[in-house]
């Protein structure tokens, strides 16, 4: 099974400011079948990314993936109010799936 | 507009069984796998399994392999996830989601295990 770590578990900021979040793989995540999904209290997650790289529909664009094999990152350019929530990441590529424990950005 | 429509909360008691539901409207669901997903109280997100409606095909994490069986009847666009003891352990919020990278969730059902 693959172990995904995030980094940092909390992340303070300030809107305006840019996000990175990180994502290790314990293996390398096979074509890399790496997702990011953003969850907010008391709602269904929702996907940002997956492929690594390719923006879900309608998620806007200051919202990037990059990576592969072991190490992927989720980059928001400029956060906004809305963007305070938890990420998980997620590797779809080896059985089984497995989510990262998250990461917490907060307004600072 | 693609949804995936889930049953209502539950409250049960250890021992007891349980089926859920997540049906899907707005797209072709047998053509799409549907995954399941567990969230303890304050925790994260745990992939259970997924089912593929067109054929059935069926795939467990260990973690949940024998705990749960998940099923799905193409005719009514439903897919199902299932106990058949519950523990207190299985309190928890359920969600389902399309396909391996899950493109759209369900609002997820809470069930409530307590004696």
């Amino acid at each position: 099974e693959i172990v995904l770590t995030q980094s940092p578990g909390t992340l303070s900021l300030s809107p305006g400011e840019r996000a990175t979040l990180s994502c290790r793989a314990s293996q390398s995540v096979s074509s890399s079948y790496l997702a990011w999904y953003q969850q907010k209290p008391g709602q269904a997650p929702r996907l940002l990314i997956y492929g690594a790289s390719s923006r879900a529909t309608g998620i806007p664009d200051r919202f990037s993936g990059s990576g592969s094999g072991t190490d992927f990152t989720l980059t928001i350019s400029r956060l906004e109010p809305e963007d305070f929530a938890v990420y998980y990441c997620q590797q779809y590529g080896n059985s089984p799936v497995t989510f990262g424990q998250g990461t917490k950005l907060e307004i600072k | 507009e693609v949804q995936l429509v889930q049953s209502g909360a539950e409250v049960k008691k250890p021992g007891e069984s349980l089926k859920i539901s997540c049906k899907g409207s707005g797209y072709s669901f047998t053509n799409y796998w549907i995954g399941w997903v567990r969230q303890m109280p304050g925790k994260g997100l745990e992939w259970m399994g997924i089912i593929y409606p067109g054929d059935s095909d069926t795939r467990y994490s260990p973690s949940f392999q024998g705990q749960v069986t998940i099923s799905a009847d193409k005719s009514i666009s439903t897919a199902y996830l299932q106990w058949s003891s519950l523990k207190a352990s299985d309190t928890a919020m359920y969600f389902c989601a399309r396909d391996w990278h899950m493109d759209v969730w369900g609002t997820g059902t809470t069930v409530t295990v307590s004696s």
